[in-house]
């Protein structure tokens, strides 16, 4: 079956310092991955997405992933937190080029001053 | 532009009872879905529509829920005798053209339905 799962459901870092929120995906063939983030109280938001293009995928807000064929992983990462960082994260990966989409579980980030 | 709507945002019903739910798509989308999301999980697909047509219905749960897109823009989320267990935040998202790997999904804030 086709599904994607975050390794963490919960990671606290410290203003500053760097983010790794960490997803693999299930290996049926090239897959679209998606992060999405989710803040208290607002609606999903597209952070970046891979369409097998380049590996290194940059998005929105210094996040970046990079799309490991080998690992099947899209983690994701910034260089340095800000507490307007904290949220849900959610990994996304959709097999159809359209059509629904799978989520991960979600990872919250927290982040402390 | 305006972005993806949803009304009610809160909605408080009884078992047993029906309820509505309303998603405005983007203008120009023509693809429409319906997710549905759980204390602590993710979102689940239910529904997609490609126009006015469900394109894929396979996450619809059971018979109890429906979705209508009559004139391919606005959508309809029907959910009849409702459960304790519907209790979720239901998601409407849009997207252009619903195909194509440069497709992206835009979600709205979600309903939050309640069944006491």
């Amino acid at each position: 079956a086709q599904s994607v799962t975050q390794l963490d459901s919960h990671v606290s870092v410290s203003e500053g310092t760097p983010v790794l929120l960490r997803c693999n995906y299930s290996s049926s063939y090239s897959p679209s991955l998606f992060w999405y983030v989710q803040h208290p109280n607002k609606g999903l938001q597209l952070l970046l997405k891979y369409t097998s293009a380049a590996t290194l995928v940059k998005g929105i807000n210094g996040f970046e992933a990079e799309f490991k064929k080998s690992e099947t992983s899209f983690h994701l990462t910034k260089p340095s937190a800000h507490m307007s960082d904290a949220a849900e994260y959610f990994c996304v990966v959709t097999y159809n080029q359209g059509g629904k989409l799978i989520f991960g579980q979600g990872t919250e980030l927290s982040v402390k001053p | 532009g305006a972005g993806v709507s949803q009304t009610p945002s809160n909605k408080v019903t009884e078992k047993g009872k029906y309820v509505e739910l309303r998603c405005d798509p983007i203008s120009g989308h023509t693809a429409l879905y319906w997710y549905r999301q759980s204390l602590g999980q993710g979102p689940e697909f239910l529904i997609y529509f490609q126009g006015t047509g469900a394109a894929d219905d396979s996450g619809l749960p059971n018979d109890r829920f429906f979705a209508v897109r009559p004139e391919g823009s606005v959508s309809t989320l029907k959910i009849q005798r409702t459960e304790r267990g519907d209790s979720a935040v239901y998601l409407c998202a849009s997207s252009l053209t619903g195909t194509g790997i440069t497709d992206t999904q835009y979600f709205g804030p979600g309903t939050r339905l309640t069944v006491l």
